[in-house]
C-alpha cells in the first residue's frame, strides 16, 4: 500500500538545524511530488513547500524561503526538508504528504515527526 | 497570496447535517481539497476536487463549490467525525499550496 514513514522526533536549541526525511512506498516515487506541510501548537495546518521527485524543482512559502531547503533522493525514494535557524515557535509537528502537482489534493500524509526547539 | 477564511467551530448533534464553509475571492474558479484532523493522529483527505470522495470515506461526506464558498457537508454526524477540517487550494501563479485556518467540529 502506499505509505509515507517520516524519521523520529527530535530536539533542537534555538539556531540550530533540523532535517526531516520521509521515505515513500507502494507507488512510484518520482510520478510524484512531497510537499512539507507543519502544525505548530494550538495552530491550524500550514504549507511550507513542495519538490518534484522526478526533477527536484521546488517551490517554498515565502514565510520560509530564506531557510529552508527540500530534496528528494530517488535512489531510496527518501525526501528530506531541512529547515536552518530553528526559533522556539519552529516547535511543530512536520508532516510530508504525497503531491500530485497542478491543483491535485495531498492524498497520503506521513505519520509526522515532532520536533520541539528549546533552550 | 490567495487568503481562505473558515469560521472557527461549528457543532452539530449526532444524526444531523453539519456543514462546514471555505470562503476566498472567486473560489469557485479553483478546486477545493478538504482534509480531516483528529487529535494526534496525521490529516486525512476527505474530499478532493471540490466533491469527489476517496475510497474508504463515508458518502455522509460530500463538498460543493461555487462563487466565493466552498462547503463540506457531512450528513448523519457520528461521534467520530469529531475533528478540525481544513480546506486547501493551490494558488497556480506561485505554484503554492494554501490551507484554511481550520474549523473544529464538535459533535453535541
Amino acid at each position: 500500500q502506499v505509505q509515507l514513514v517520516q524519521s523520529r522526533g527530535e530536539v533542537k536549541k534555538p539556531g540550530a538545524s533540523v532535517k526531516v526525511s520521509c521515505e515513500a512506498s507502494g507507488y512510484i516515487f518520482t510520478a510524484y511530488g512531497i510537499s512539507w506541510v507543519r502544525q505548530a501548537p494550538g495552530q491550524g495546518l500550514q504549507w511550507m513547500g513542495w519538490i518534484r521527485a522526478h526533477n527536484g524543482h521546488t517551490s517554498y512559502a515565502q514565510k520560509f524561503q530564506d531557510r529552508i531547503t527540500m530534496t528528494t533522493d530517488t535512489s531510496t525514494n527518501t525526501a528530506h526538508m531541512e529547515l536552518r535557524s530553528l526559533r522556539s515557535d519552529d516547535t511543530a509537528v512536520y508532516y510530508c504528504a504525497r503531491d500530485g502537482g497542478s491543483g491535485t489534493s495531498l492524498d497520503v500524509w506521513g505519520q509526522g515527526t515532532t520536533v520541539a526547539v528549546s533552550s | 497570496s490567495y487568503v481562505l477564511t473558515q469560521t472557527p467551530s461549528v457543532s452539530a448533534a449526532p444524526g444531523k447535517t453539519a456543514r462546514i464553509t471555505c470562503e476566498g475571492n472567486n473560489i469557485g474558479d479553483k478546486t477545493v481539497h478538504w482534509y480531516q484532523r483528529k487529535p494526534g493522529q496525521a490529516p486525512v483527505l476527505v474530499i478532493y476536487y471540490d466533491s469527489d470522495r476517496p475510497s474508504g470515506i463515508p458518502e455522509r461526506f460530500s463538498g460543493s463549490n461555487s462563487g466565493n464558498t466552498a462547503t463540506l457537508t457531512i450528513n448523519r454526524v457520528e461521534a467520530g467525525d469529531e475533528a478540525d477540517y481544513y480546506c486547501q487550494v493551490w494558488e497556480s501563479s506561485s505554484d503554492h499550496r494554501v490551507f484554511g485556518g481550520g474549523t473544529r467540529l464538535t459533535v453535541l
